[in-house]
């Protein structure tokens, strides 16, 4: 089973659907974060989490919140989906115990927004 | 604020050969660099982390290197195959408690049979 798992893996939505997707992970890590990836864009930092109380946007957040449930849990959500918004989405952890801040990835949603 | 730049989007070559991919970042100011792996649809696989203090790093055929004055990484893969085939993506961790990583937008590499 995978450390960082995602669901779901593909959603196709229509405009002004609310969205949301989750994901938890095993690997006991307490920072997470949601990326997207455009193509030729590279990956853009929605929202990180370095522990359940502590959340914070990143360089693209408006149209976005999340929640973090739970340390292992950390939901995005779409309040009321747009067109560009259609992009694979990434959840990603870390560990703070170690000096690196080594980044491990889920395997992305993909959603598609009509 | 730190700019990372893979040169070129994409890169064909013949089964065996050594390869490098380039990395080149403006702000030498680096926690570490990371490089990442990723296959057609699916997610980012980590593959080597140089930090600050270090030149390079080995595992298996790649082998990763750092130069900070410079501004650049490189990562080379010996006796390419074609499962090497993906998109390598670098990212770089400025220095700062709790900074972020700035990605690349990634090497297409397609390794020809």
């Amino acid at each position: 089973d995978a450390d960082v798992t995602q669901t779901p893996r593909n959603r196709i939505t229509k405009t002004g659907k609310r969205i949301m997707l989750e994901c938890s992970q095993t690997k006991g890590h307490d920072r997470m974060y949601w990326y997207r990836q455009d193509p030729g864009l590279g990956l853009q930092l929605i929202y990180y989490s370095f522990d359940v109380k502590d959340i914070n946007k990143g360089e693209i957040s408006d149209g976005y919140s999340v929640s973090r449930q739970a340390q292992a849990k950390f939901s995005l959500s779409l309040e009321s989906a747009i067109p560009n918004q259609t992009a694979l989405y990434f959840c990603a952890t870390s560990d703070a115990r170690t000096s690196t801040g080594e980044l491990f990835f889920g395997e992305g949603s993909r959603l598609t927004v009509l | 604020k730190q700019e990372v730049t893979q040169i070129p989007a994409a890169l064909s070559v013949p089964e065996g050969e050594n390869l490098v991919l380039n990395c080149s970042f403006t702000d030498s100011a680096i926690y570490n660099l990371q490089w990442f792996r990723q296959d057609p649809g699916k997610g980012l696989t980590s593959l080597l982390l140089i930090q600050s203090s270090q030149r390079e790093q080995t595992s298996g055929r790649l082998n990763a290197s750092l130069d900070k004055s410079s501004g650049r990484s490189t990562l080379y893969i010996a006796a390419s195959q074609p499962g090497d085939s993906a998109t390598y993506l670098c990212a770089v961790r400025p220095t700062g408690a709790n900074s972020k990583l700035t990605f690349g937008k990634g090497i297409t590499l397609s390794v020809r049979p």
